[in-house]
């Protein structure tokens, strides 16, 4: 959905190194969430915001950490990326007056 | 058909066919449910949702089905068309306090041969 978009799209990063991926909106909506998708285990919840002052923690969320810096921008950042989160990430958004979820194209990330 | 919780399911059609894409839940307080259709490459994509106050609802070319008795969802595709081709989940949502969260299906891989 071009309403929301994701950078990068692919990337590849060495054990260790510090990671920051982001998600723009320009849907309007509040709540803003990030998954990683794996093979074979569907969409994983990591963290959710409802609003610029309101993050909270989803199923997954050690080793991650998220900043809403506006209504429109949720970054998500690995502080330390191992191998095990190599996956695709996708953010969401939802309005708080319906219930369907948008997503981004996701990001590929490679951590060797 | 998937579950929220089973492996990934494949679907092989011909163009033209009807496909129906099955997913089974277990929460029963969930009151809204949704299809995504994800093709490679891009994120998920909303095709439908229905509500647990409904058994059917169509779209152009889908139509959902829910039965809330045995807890099952279907997802059916008239007509299907080669750009129909793509993992299909379904997702299902809670009433109440915790209706900010899906629960996602882990995908059906639909495949239409020409």
């Amino acid at each position: 959905d071009a309403d929301v978009t994701q950078t990068p799209r692919n990337r590849i990063t060495k054990t260790g190194k510090r990671i920051m991926l982001e998600c723009s909106q320009t849907k309007g909506h509040d709540r803003m969430y990030w998954y990683r998708q794996d093979p074979g285990l569907g969409l994983r919840l990591i963290y959710y915001s409802f609003d610029v002052k309101d993050i909270n923690k989803g199923e997954i969320s050690d080793g991650y950490s998220v900043s809403r810096q506006a209504q429109a921008k949720f970054s998500l950042s690995l502080e330390s990326a191992i191998p095990n989160q190599t996956a695709l990430y996708f953010c969401a958004t939802k309005s708080t007056v319906a219930d369907t979820q948008y997503f981004g194209p996701g990001t590929r990330l490679t951590v060797l | 058909g998937e579950s929220v919780g089973l492996h990934l399911p494949t679907l092989s059609v011909q163009e033209g066919d009807n496909s129906i894409i099955n997913c089974a839940y277990s929460n029963s307080a969930s009151d809204y449910f949704i299809w995504y259709k994800q093709e490679s490459g891009k994120g998920p994509q909303f095709i439908i949702d229905i509500r647990s106050n409904m058994d059917k609802r169509q779209g152009q070319r889908v139509t959902v089905l829910l039965n809330k008795t045995v807890k099952h969802l279907s997802l059916q595709i008239a007509a299907t068309q080669p750009g129909d081709s793509a993992v299909y989940f379904c997702a299902e949502q809670p009433s109440g306090g915790s209706n900010y969260k899906l629960t996602f299906g882990k995908g059906t891989l639909l495949t239409v041969n020409p």
